[in-house]
């Protein structure tokens, strides 16, 4: 079974610019969150989706949004970059039942001059 | 406000010896307590994870301990190898309770463990 596919790998963008990530779950798996890994702030939520709708968000800026395709693959935006959004942007999924392990992507690292 | 804290940074462990890694929490609502390894520039890959109704699961090497009136947990590694050098993160989460946090985990800040040979 393949494991969370998150494209693109490695991206670098300018200060003000937009960027869109791609994360598509394992086969199976309804529930997409998203992470941001900072050294000086960890693993941090953003967002989850469960069949195309929000159910969770996390205390991020509406600068950052999501959305989840009928095929439960996702795509989170940033707007307006700023030098602090740099970091490691990861995709996790699951069943969605809730109360349950999640299965991480390798991540997309973004730099942003 | 850090609902979940791993206050060591680091652990240095001779291969062979036992690993001891430890994670305590403050939300009494968290019910499922999970352990997850990282190498840079990687995602995290589950190690081993808890419900908050037993207070100990083992998985071959890797034995979780939770202790919930102490709002602690700790994750042993026996014996300790030189590739369990990483990362190892503690994350949390409510599942079945009121509110339940639908893929959310709030982690720890890691701690990154070298196993010497």
């Amino acid at each position: 079974k393949a494991g969370v596919t998150q494209t693109p790998r490695y991206l670098i963008k300018t200060r003000g610019q937009q960027v869109t990530l791609s994360c598509s779950p394992i086969s199976g798996h309804r529930s997409v969150s998203w992470y941001q890994q900072t050294p000086g702030q960890g693993l941090q939520f953003l967002f989850e989706y469960f069949s195309e709708t929000q159910r969770n968000k996390g205390n991020f800026p509406g600068r950052f949004s999501g959305r989840q395709f009928s095929n439960s693959r996702s795509e989170m935006n940033v707007s307006t970059l700023e030098l602090g959004d740099s970091a490691l942007y990861l995709c996790a999924s699951s069943i969605g039942q809730g109360g349950e392990k999640l299965f991480f992507g390798s991540g997309t690292q973004l730099s942003v001059l | 406000d850090q609902q979940v804290k791993q206050n060591s940074p680091s652990l240095s462990v001779q291969e062979g010896r036992i690993s001891i890694l430890n994670c305590d929490y403050t939300n009494s609502m968290f019910d499922y307590f999970l352990w997850y390894k990282k190498y840079p520039a990687e995602g995290p890959t589950f190690l081993i994870s808890i419900s908050s109704i037993k207070d100990k699961n083992e998985d071959g090497r890797f034995t979780v301990f939770l202790n919930k009136s102490a709002k602690h947990l700790s994750l042993h590694i026996v014996p300790s190898q030189p590739g369990d050098s990483a990362v190892y993160f503690c994350a949390a989460s409510r599942g079945n309770a009121g509110g339940t946090s639908y893929g959310k985990l709030t982690f720890g800040q890691g701690t990154i463990l070298t196993v010497h040979p």
